[in-house]
């Protein structure tokens, strides 16, 4: 596609309840990154994918937060029994390859508030 | 100390002035972006910065790898150019370190 795109844009959900949040990232990107900006704070980075592997997921909170990217494209973040403190949004991110010299195209984001 | 300092954290200029926006870091290897967050949207990468100098419009980021700093100035500034102004640096390969941000707010 010709941007990143991330869905939902907005989602509200219950405490303890299960969800997942999709990113698609620029066709042909082999890199793709997941990062989390709570409410005042910079993004902080939770995982990044080379191909179809998670080559980083050091980010990832605690073992409610699971990624996936199975065909190299289209990834998505699981987040079980979610938490008040999961309330933020989360950002994804692509690049044709990973380092400082290729562009990042960030999508708009998915706006989580958990209740 | 931050890793990754930016000033101002909050900017009010007319319309037309010059702005600049300074990033400061003591983490990273040799490149940083300039990205910016307009209120309730998503992130705009505008410069990534390894040398020298980058010009778009009327955008231009500077950097200086030895001292560990760059700017972000725009030149003949509009109320459409409001919104958050980040300095993000390679922590690694892949890995951005995020500045606080800077809010810019310009008055007609």
């Amino acid at each position: 596609g010709a941007g990143v795109s991330q869905t939902p844009s907005n989602k509200v959900t219950e405490k303890g309840k299960y969800v997942e949040l999709r990113c698609d990232p620029i066709s042909g990107h082999t890199a793709l990154y997941w990062y989390r900006q709570s409410l005042g704070q910079g993004p902080e980075f939770l995982i990044y994918f080379q191909g179809t592997g998670a080559a980083d997921d050091s980010g990832l909170p605690n073992d409610r937060f699971f990624a996936v990217r199975p065909e190299g494209s289209v990834s998505t973040l699981k987040i079980q029994r979610t938490e008040r403190g999961d309330s933020a949004v989360y950002l994804c991110a692509s690049s044709f390859r990973p380092g400082p010299y290729y562009g990042y195209t960030f999508g708009s984001g998915t706006r989580l508030t958990v209740v | 100390k931050n890793e990754v300092e930016q000033s101002p954290q909050n900017l009010t200029a007319q319309e037309g002035e010059f702005i600049t926006i300074n990033c400061s870091y003591s983490v990273g290897i040799s490149a940083l972006h300039w990205l910016q967050q307009h209120p309730g949207g998503g992130i705009v990468s505008l410069f990534m910065l390894s040398s020298g100098k980058k010009k778009h419009g009327r955008l231009i980021a500077t950097i200086n790898i030895q001292e560990k700093h760059s700017s972000l100035h725009i030149t003949a500034s509009h109320p459409r150019d409001s919104a958050v102004y980040i300095c993000a640096v390679f922590y690694s390969n892949y890995q951005l370190i995020w500045g606080a941000g800077t809010k810019l707010i310009i008055k007609p």
